[in-house]
């Protein structure tokens, strides 16, 4: 049960555009359109932001973009802002016959 | 609102055992799968289980699969987690968390979590 792949950082200054990548195979990422997005800012729940590759939820930003190329699902923040600054995590569905979701390793987003 | 209000968390010995509960509200829980989620200190999100809107289906992240034992009772609104030989690795934080839409995959809703602590 592998973790899906992300980087580790990102950062960017404010106004700017930075992008997630989540890498899996083909057994969630590749197979599935039911990749989310959460952010997690220090000392909270973490937040859904995306859900099935490209759906916002009510109340997030259309700053907040996801997106689907193979194996690879990646998340962009446009127009990055002082308060995106937090942790983000990808989840795929999987067809394992035992367990049925993972998460991405992770990615700390950092405005300058 | 949607609330999720996890308890049970406190400080176990290693090959002890303890029971998680989650506390719903604010939506028609028998219409939803539930799951818990788990965050080791500093670490990432990792699924644990997940148990249909029935609880005639249930799945397990291979880390707890033999020990872990999720179940619900919807006529109190409740979800639990029974743990059974905990290890140290299991210290995490505990969330309980819901789907957006009913027969969704994406965990829309989270409690503030409850957490275990496994040491000697």
């Amino acid at each position: 049960q592998s973790a899906l792949t992300q980087p580790p950082s990102v950062s960017g200054s404010p106004g700017q555009s930075v992008t997630i990548s989540c890498t899996g195979t083909s057994s969630d990422v590749g197979s599935y359109n039911r990749v989310s997005w959460y952010q997690q800012p220090p000392g909270t729940a973490p937040k859904l932001m995306i859900y099935e590759v490209s759906n916002r939820p009510s109340g997030v930003p259309d700053r907040f973009s996801g997106s689907k190329s193979g194996n690879t699902a990646s998340l962009t923040i446009s127009g990055l802002q002082a308060e995106d600054e937090a942790d983000y995590y990808c989840s795929s569905y999987t067809s394992s016959s035992t367990f049925r979701y993972v998460f991405g390793t992770g990615t700390k987003v950092t405005v300058l | 609102e949607v609330q999720l209000v996890e308890s049970g968390g406190v400080v176990v010995q290693p090959g002890g055992s303890l029971r998680l509960s989650c506390a719903a509200s604010g939506f028609t829980f028998d219409d939803y799968t539930m799951h818990w989620v788990r965050q080791a200190p500093g670490k990432g999100l990792e699924w644990v289980s997940l148990i249909s809107w029935d609880g005639g289906s249930t799945y397990y992240a291979d880390s707890v699969k033999g020990r872990f034992t999720i179940s619900r009772d919807n006529s109190k609104n409740s979800l639990y987690l029974q743990m059974n030989s905990l290890r140290t690795e299991d210290t995490a934080l505990y969330y309980c968390a819901k789907d957006l839409y009913s027969g969704s995959y994406e965990f829309g809703y989270w409690g503030q979590g409850t957490l275990v602590t496994v040491s000697s």
